[in-house]
């Protein structure tokens, strides 16, 4: 049974802090995402890595950083969190080539972050 | 400029009758468009797929129609169940790998018993 976890389910952090949101696939996936799932917007994309230590930036990534030291692992780092920051993190991961299940992603069952 | 539309966030459905769920998009270069249920709590998991050489697939329950003239796409499920009860994610890509993958807002399904 392939799965994607995700370090926390929920989570409560005070205006400036640093926090830290860890993702980790069993499947052997060479690309990683991070999303924001806000109502009325759906899922967008903040950061992606297509290989370890490789980073690119997504849709909406302010605010917001992205380590992978090793493949399995992909974290999401908020430097100061602010309260617009405050929504559902959700992690992905695919994996590489021409196949059509490389179009498919694997979630992680998402982390709700609430920055007061 | 959302390249990805679902312009109903909700949809309510009688039990054993056909949901229909919409989604239209913008740009003519997506090859590849994929729908994504979820329930609370849970993170979006892959339901069906369709490429833009085809005009239907059909897994089950669920069948995905793409209109690329339109540049609309739906999901059929027939027949309806409570338990398909969920949020639904039309997302469309650009390319296999998922970098050039854009989400709907979603629509939420209620199927009354």
């Amino acid at each position: 049974d392939v799965k994607v976890t995700q370090s926390s389910r929920y989570l409560v952090k005070r205006t400036g802090e640093k926090v830290f949101l860890e993702c980790v696939q069993d499947m052997d996936h060479e690309n990683m995402f991070w999303y924001r799932q806000d109502p009325g917007l759906g899922l967008r994309l903040i950061y992606f890595s297509y290989d370890v230590k490789m980073k690119e930036k997504g849709d909406i990534p302010e605010g917001y950083s992205v380590s992978r030291e090793k493949k399995e692992r992909f974290s999401l780092i908020l430097e100061s969190a602010s309260t617009n920051q405050t929504s559902m993190y959700l992690c992905a991961s695919t994996s590489r080539g021409l196949a059509p299940s490389s179009y498919e992603q694997y979630f992680g069952p998402g982390t709700r972050l609430t920055v007061t | 400029d959302q390249q990805v539309k679902q312009n109903s966030p909700s949809l309510s459905v009688q039990e054993g009758r056909i949901s229909i769920l919409n989604c239209d998009y913008t740009n003519s270069m997506f090859d590849y468009f994929l729908w994504y249920k979820k329930y609370p709590a849970e993170g979006p998991t892959f339901l069906i797929s369709i490429s833009s050489i085809k005009d239907k697939n059909e897994d089950g329950r669920f069948t995905v129609f793409l209109n690329k003239s339109a540049k609309h796409l739906s999901l059929h499920i027939v027949p309806s169940q409570p338990g398909d009860s969920a949020v639904y994610f039309c997302a469309a890509s650009e390319g296999t790998g998922g970098f050039k993958t854009i989400f709907g807002a979603g629509t939420r399904l209620f199927v009354k018993a």
